[in-house]
């Protein structure tokens, strides 16, 4: 199993330009979760799902859409970069949600830079 | 709302010497805790969790926690630090669907 993988790894872009970074789980779990990790600030969540067709917003939505339109797949999207959103970016997904007490399995993470 | 605090953001340990790393959580509900451990550019990966039952828990890489809920505090440890432990550590507490992360912790261990 490849567990959790992030495309890409790596990306620079412009102010004002736009991207989707896809987060894909050959686990068949249910939720899945986008955080992003800035330094001194741990993991903030941006967005997440509890099942196909799903979404919530997080701790720190602004500027980022997603969706889930298969069970598998978890796309966050920047329609207008800013130079804010340089950090580095996590996906992660579990069988089922924080209340039930199972883990979240990561990501190796995206690391995105706006100038 | 559930929270976590871990105190400390920075912790350097000589080589063989036990790590002690904090964590306290608020949570009004009966909660499940994790540690995570994140090498450097790497994802997190599971280190060890409570969900119920023991209160001493043991993970991966000799490290366990500890849950003491008149304290609310979860502490990781590990009796002798190795020099592949230096990461940054992380504490989570359960919030309905969603984990709730600390701030982090980097462990630097020194020869």
């Amino acid at each position: 199993n490849a567990g959790v993988t992030q495309t890409p790894k790596f990306r620079v872009l412009k102010t004002g330009q736009s991207m989707t970074l896809l987060c894909a789980q050959d686990m068949n779990h249910e939720y899945m979760y986008w955080y992003r990790q800035d330094p001194g600030m741990g993991l903030r969540l941006i967005h997440y799902s509890v099942g196909e067709g799903t979404t919530a917003k997080g701790e720190v939505p602004d500027g980022y859409n997603v969706s889930r339109l298969k069970k598998q797949n978890f796309l966050l999207g920047l329609e207008s970069a800013a130079p804010s959103q340089t950090s580095v970016y996590f996906c992660a997904s579990s069988y089922v949600g924080g209340r039930a007490g199972t883990e979240q399995y990561f990501g190796p993470g995206t690391r995105l830079t706006v100038t | 709302a559930q929270s976590v605090t871990q105190l400390g953001s920075h912790v350097s340990v000589s080589e063989g010497a036990l790590v002690l790393l904090r964590c306290n959580y608020s949570s009004s509900v009966p909660p499940y805790l994790f540690w995570y451990v994140q090498y450097p550019n790497q994802g997190l990966q599971l280190l060890l969790k409570y969900t119920t039952g023991a209160t001493l828990v043991k993970g991966i890489n000799g490290f366990e926690a500890e849950f003491k809920k008149s304290e609310t505090s979860f502490h990781l440890t590990k009796p002798s630090a190795h020099m592949s432990d230096a990461a940054e550590y992380f504490c989570a507490v359960s919030d309905a669907d969603k984990l709730i992360f600390g701030t982090g912790t980097r462990l630097q261990v020194f020869p």
